[in-house]
């Protein structure tokens, strides 16, 4: 069990806007952690996709965009497409743990 | 191209001892942090430890505090994680990845911006 939840999983259609939410405490994301997002394909390792909580590495789509309010975290995909059915990981850190902590990962399905 | 590759994985039984590698290339490997992260399967990602870049500061989870030991070898561009009286609940793929920076002060608050495939460490008799 997480300190982190996320929503198992997500569907959407293709072209439609998805939102994957990452909920925490006072003592991760609500004491002000930058929190950050992997995407995860089938088979394959975890890749980087936001940083800093609303930061895009070079070469990920702008369809992908993350934000951050509060003891909460949200990752949107605008647009979904085929390639975007993945698990998503939220990541901080955790004062009460002393360590790094993942959400427990949300799976996204196109419809 | 920035890459990590583990190795060191396989069967070894309850109580036993492994020690996974992961060698680097394409970046200066003694500035950055490095961290290990496992799945076990069917699961989600678990941060097991991670390490500055100069090698000089390490982090573990309470899982496996006091029974894994992460080190590195700046000279030969390889990571190292020493896993000892392993336990079934350890069976997982273990992934190398690394860090932005390598400052030790800041290693919590890190992300993981190259990832290797991973190495699979299974714990059964």
């Amino acid at each position: 069990q997480s300190v982190l939840t996320q929503p198992p999983s997500v569907s959407g259609a293709p072209g439609q806007r998805v939102t994957i939410s990452c909920t925490g405490s006072s003592s991760n994301i609500g004491a002000d952690y930058d929190v950050h997002w992997y995407q995860q394909l089938p088979g394959t390792a975890p890749k980087f996709l936001i940083y800093g909580n609303s930061n895009r590495p070079s070469g990920v789509p702008d369809r992908f965009s993350g934000s951050k309010s509060g003891t909460s975290a949200s990752l949107a995909i605008t647009g979904l497409q085929a390639e975007d059915e993945a698990d998503y990981y939220c990541q901080t850190y955790d004062s009460s743990l002393s360590g790094v902590v993942f959400g427990g990962g949300t799976k996204v399905t196109v419809l | 191209e920035v890459q990590v590759l583990e190795s060191g994985g396989g069967l070894v039984q309850p109580g036993g001892s492994l020690r996974l590698s992961c060698a680097a290339s394409g970046f200066t490997f003694s500035s950055y942090a490095m961290t290990w992260v496992r799945q076990a399967p069917g699961k989600g990602l678990e941060w097991v430890s991670g390490i500055s870049g100069s090698g000089g500061h390490t982090y573990y989870s309470a899982s496996v505090k006091g029974r894994f030991t992460m080190s590195r070898d700046n000279s030969k561009n390889t990571l190292y994680l020493q896993m000892n009286s392993l336990r079934a609940e350890d069976t997982a793929l273990y992934y190398c990845a690394k860090g932005p920076y390598g400052d030790p002060l800041g290693y919590y608050y890190y992300y993981m911006d190259v990832w290797g495939k991973g190495t699979t460490v299974t714990v059964s008799s």
